[in-house]
């Protein structure tokens, strides 16, 4: 299987500062790597797949870049509704499987 | 408007059965990969199983194989999750997502590599609490 971390594990930041999310990979997944964002006690909504392109209606402060084992997800300009967690999910292989999740939280 | 809708959650204890359903709307159901994927309470995704547009490809996590199972009506636009011999461990929201399992033109489908475009449709979930 295919494990996925995410770090840090959490983080604190204040609206209008640029963050960054890492995932890695235990193994090459060339670019099948997605991103979610889960309020709490809400559903996941799906941000960016193939490891850059944004979903439909994602705002543009979102962006992912990597390939292979690393990756990395960019929120450029925090705003209030960007405070969530965030999940990695590789689909290179079954099991797919998830990051541990970033908690980004308001300084 | 594209909505998946859960049931079948519920209390039940360790060593029963449940039967999860998702009901889809506003998507073309016979295009889409339906998958389960679950959240026990306070931790992170996790991936269950997944069934492909036709029924064809089903694949299951470790934890849950051999005693769950994933199928599908597209004449009822549903997909299912039968889980058995359920454990503490399984308590959780089960939440259906679903992701475009085939493209298609007038030249026909072409099958697209599961989860390619991230698991971009989910429902609200339902919970699964298993008592020991």
């Amino acid at each position: 299987d295919i494990q996925m971390t995410q770090s840090p594990s959490s983080l604190s930041a204040s609206v209008g500062d640029s963050v960054t999310i890492t995932c890695r990979a235990s193994q090459s997944i060339s670019n099948y790597l997605n991103w979610y964002q889960q309020k709490p006690g809400k559903v996941p909504k799906a941000l960016i797949y193939t490891a850059s392109s944004l979903q439909t209606g994602v705002p543009s402060r979102f962006s992912g870049s990597g390939s292979g084992t690393d990756f990395t997800l960019t929120i450029s300009s925090l705003q209030p509704e960007d405070f969530a967690t965030y999940f990695c999910q590789q689909s290179y292989s079954t099991p797919l499987t998830f990051g541990g999740g970033t908690k980004v939280e308001i300084k | 408007e594209v909505h998946l809708v859960e049931s079948g959650g519920g209390l039940v204890k360790s060593g029963g059965s449940l039967r999860l359903s998702c009901a889809a709307s506003g998507i073309t159901f016979t295009t889409y990969s339906l998958n389960w994927v679950r959240q026990a309470p306070g931790r992170g995704l996790e991936w269950v199983s997944s069934i492909s547009s036709g029924s064809t490809y089903i694949y299951y996590a470790d934890s849950v194989k051999g005693r769950f199972t994933i199928s599908r009506d597209n004449a009822k636009n549903s997909v299912y999750l039968q889980m058995n011999s359920l454990r503490a461990e399984d308590t959780a929201v089960y939440f259906c997502a679903g992701t475009l399992g085939k493209q298609c033109t007038n030249g026909g489908c072409i099958p697209i590599r599961l989860a390619y475009y991230g698991l971009d449709v989910w429902g609200p979930g339902t919970t699964v609490t298993v008592s020991s």
